[in-house]
Parts: structure tokens; sequence; C-alpha cells
């Protein structure tokens, strides 16, 4: 079974084009991610949602939108692709801290496989 | 602002030798957890540890394990008797709760390399 499920595993675009990238979790989670890993591998933050609200959006420009239909999806749709964005694209998922009752495992962020994306 | 540090870049070692990653970390939230995160060649991020800021006990688990002193901001982790299988890039992580999620704060990571 696949706690963070993601697709397309690889995504090679042109520049310009737009693209998604789904994220699914079936953790039961209420809290879901995307992190950005570059080149020289650093990860940062992007967007998070808890249970379809966005609560944190990181300076990512307009081009990126995230998009939440319901707490075990989290999509992300990115026009205009360039040069700049090809990465690897990391959903994760987390169980809402109060939800988990004030538990450790609140805090625990579990990953998906990454969106390996190559604009060209 | 929270900040991670992973001063050692690139770690090679012979299999069966013991191998220690370090970690410092930067906070000002008393409140507080820290990370292990192993990314193999295949590429998936998998959690190994976590630990929160009130709990400075050391934890072993098989060959592995963990040294968390507040004192230094340092939470060390250590592998035992290496093993190829243990090659990848770990990263330490730190997390900052916004009241309904944390996010997280990686180090640079470090690649160990463990040959035969």
């Amino acid at each position: 079974d696949t706690a963070v499920s993601q697709t397309p595993k690889y995504l090679v675009t042109q520049m310009g084009n737009d693209k998604s990238i789904k994220c699914e979790q079936n953790l039961g989670h209420d809290t879901m991610y995307w992190y950005k890993q570059d080149s020289k591998k650093f990860l940062k933050i992007m967007f998070s949602y808890n249970n379809k609200e966005l609560i944190i959006n990181e300076t990512v420009p307009n081009r990126f939108s995230p998009k939440s239909p319901d707490k075990a999806h989290l999509n992300l749709h990115i026009n205009s692709l360039e040069l700049g964005d090809s990465a690897v694209y990391f959903c994760a998922s987390s169980q809402d801290f109060r939800v988990a009752g004030g538990s450790h495992d609140g805090e625990t962020q579990y990953f998906g496989p990454g969106t390996r994306l190559l604009v060209l | 602002a929270q900040k991670v540090t992973q001063a050692q870049t690139e770690i090679s070692v012979v299999e069966k030798e013991d191998v220690t990653l370090d970690c410092v970390y930067e906070t000002r939230d008393t409140t507080y957890y820290l990370f292990w995160y192993k990314q193999p060649p295949s590429g998936e991020l998998v959690f190994l540890i976590r630990r929160n800021s009130f709990d400075e006990q050391n934890e072993i688990s098989g060959r592995y394990s963990w040294n968390f002193q507040k004192s230094t901001s340092s939470f060390n982790f250590t592998i035992t008797a290496s093993q190829v299988v243990d090659s990848a890039v770990y990263f330490c992580a730190l997390s900052e709760y916004t009241g309904t999620a944390s996010k997280l704060t990686f180090g640079t990571g470090t690649r160990l390399q463990v040959t035969l």
C-alpha cells in the first residue's frame, strides 16, 4: 500500500507549457505539503494545506497554484513553465497536531516518491 | 528564522566502519521537533527519526543511534558498522509549528558513500 503517491514520476516538457502534478495520501492525514528539491538537493517548502485550506504559502511565483479538492489530495499546477522550474517536487502529508491528540506523530511528515520535472 | 546546518557535504567510509553525521540547528522556539530523513539513490525521502525538544534521551535503533544535545543545539546521527545499503543523502530537519501545520527547514544534506 502506497501511503503518499504522486503522478507522474517523470515529466519532461517545453518551456512555456502548463503542467500539473497530482498527489494523493491514504494515511488519513489532514495536512499536505509541496516541497521543491533543486539540483543541489536543497529542499524547500512551497505550500501547505490543512483540510483543503491554504496554510503555508512561501515565496513562490504566482505561476504555481496548488489545489486541494479534498483532504486526501493536493495537486500542483504550474503555468508558463520556465527552465528554472526544473527540479524534483515532493508531496508530503502529516496528521494535524490537534487531531493527533498532541501526539508527536502530528509533527512527522511522510513524503511521496517525488516528481522529477525537466523543462527544456 | 530557523536554520539547520549540516557541515559535512560528503563522507566516504569503508563498509563496517562507524560514521557520524553532524547536525546543528538554530531556533527561537522553545518547543520544536528535529528529524532525520534518508534519500537513497532511488530518490524517495524516508523518515528515520523524530525527536522533540523536551526529550534529550538518546536513542538507538539497530545500527542507528541519535545524540540530541540541546546545550549545543546538535542532533547527530551515527551509523554503526555501516553497509553499502546505507549509501544515501541524509537530511536533518527542524520543524516550525504554525498552529495547524509544521513547516520543515532542511539542512543541505550529507552524502554518505559506503564502499566495500
